[in-house]
Order: C-alpha cells, then sequence, then structure tokens
C-alpha cells in the first residue's frame, strides 16, 4: 500500500527556535498534502491543505506566519514551526492524497512527529 | 460544524472476546464514514468505510455499518485477538474535509 513517512519522529527543541518537520510520499506523487494537529486524548484537527507548487490553505484560527507550509515537489511536504513555544507541543501528522479534490477522501497518514518544546 | 464523538478508552478485553466501539457523528449533507486503526509507531491506517446510509464497512472481521436515523457507525468484531491491540478512530469526511473522533484505545490480553 501507498506509505508516506515523517521525519523526524520526535524533536525536543528550546522555546524560541524553529523546527521542520518532513512529509514524505514514498511510492506515490502526492498532488495534495494535509497537515494536522493533536493533542492528547482529542481528535486530529487540520491544519492546513498543501497542493504541490502553490501556496497552503489554512485553516480558521491557524497562523499561517507561525506554522509555514512548503509543498515544493510531489512527494515532500514540510512544516516549519517558527519561533516555537510549549504551546506549541503536540503530534503533528500529515497526510498525502495521490488525487484531486474529488478523491480527497482518499488520503494516507504518516506516523507523527512528537514536538516538545522546552 | 461537523463532528464525531466516540467512546473514551482504553477499552480492554480478553482474546477472542466480542468488540463494540460506539460513534456518533453530527453532519451537514451526506458524509462518508471511515473507521482508522493506528498501531504503536505507525500513521492510520484505513479500516473500512461506507459512503451511503445503510451501507456495511467491512475488512479483518471488523464491520461497522452506517445508520443515518441514528448517526452512528459503531465498529464490531465478534471475536478480537491479540494483535487488534491498537488505536481506532471514527472519522467522517464532508465537503473535501475530514473530522476524526478523539481516538479509542483496545487493548486485547491473552
Amino acid at each position: 500500500g501507498a506509505v508516506v513517512s515523517q521525519h523526524p519522529s520526535r524533536v525536543i527543541c528550546k522555546s524560541g527556535t524553529s523546527v521542520k518537520i518532513e512529509c514524505r510520499s514514498l511510492d506515490f506523487q502526492a498532488t495534495t498534502m494535509f497537515w494536522y494537529r493533536q493533542f492528547p486524548k482529542q481528535s486530529l484537527m487540520l491544519m492546513a491543505t498543501s497542493n504541490e507548487g502553490s501556496k497552503a490553505t489554512y485553516e480558521q484560527g491557524v497562523e499561517k506566519d507561525k506554522f509555514l507550509i512548503n509543498h515544493a515537489s510531489l512527494t515532500l511536504s514540510t512544516l516549519t514551526v517558527t519561533s516555537a513555544h510549549p504551546e506549541d507541543s503536540s503530534f503533528y501528522i500529515c497526510s498525502a492524497s495521490p488525487g484531486d479534490r474529488s478523491s480527497y477522501n482518499e488520503q494516507f497518514f504518516g506516523p507523527g512527529t512528537r514536538l516538545t518544546v522546552l | 460544524g461537523d463532528s464525531v464523538t466516540q467512546m473514551e478508552g482504553p477499552v480492554t478485553l480478553s482474546e477472542e472476546a466480542f468488540l463494540t466501539i460506539n460513534c456518533t457523528y453530527t453532519a451537514t449533507g451526506y458524509p462518508s464514514l471511515f473507521w482508522y486503526v493506528q498501531y504503536p509507531g505507525e500513521g492510520l491506517q484505513l479500516l473500512l468505510k461506507a459512503t451511503k446510509a445503510d451501507d456495511k464497512g467491512s475488512n479483518k472481521g471488523f464491520e461497522a455499518t452506517y445508520r443515518k436515523e441514528t448517526t452512528s457507525f459503531h465498529l464490531e468484531k465478534g471475536s478480537v485477538q491479540v494483535s487488534d491491540s491498537a488505536v481506532y478512530f471514527c472519522a467522517l469526511y464532508n465537503f473535501n474535509k475530514f473530522y476524526f473522533g478523539s481516538g479509542t484505545k483496545l487493548n486485547v490480553k491473552p
């Protein structure tokens, strides 16, 4: 089946630094990638949708200058948490879809990245 | 807005026991419904889905029926195995977006 990887799996950083998380589709081309955030014992919340070669679409309440998303190729999207603070500590999950909007319901998920900001 | 509510865990069962994980939803229009499973250290994997009312999704012995009248999509399995231990997420897909429940952890003891 389709595989999506994330790197790193865990990261600990100091407050005020920036952290980059990579999401790769390993055996298919991902027209669209999605970034989710999960708080403990809560559901996954969609942060943004990114299409290769264009700007990401952010969900209401998500700061686009805080969470920078780049989808430079059909197999790679990156999420950069800028000037991270302890409240940004969370589990970040990406997913990838091989198709256009008509097939967004077909998403393949990465294993997630645990971010801890000290 | 659209949302999904599923039973809190963890759920602990003995091997070969019957499993039910409840899931109810709130949505406008005609959403599709999904169950995803997440094993330790891995991403969410699609377990089963149903795209319209009265459809039954099934896979690996798991089943769930799309009940529009009760807005539910309960996950069931007749006889669980230790290898079924994982976190299960109920989700709905509507207007190009997924909405997930909070996940239910299942522990199956030998």
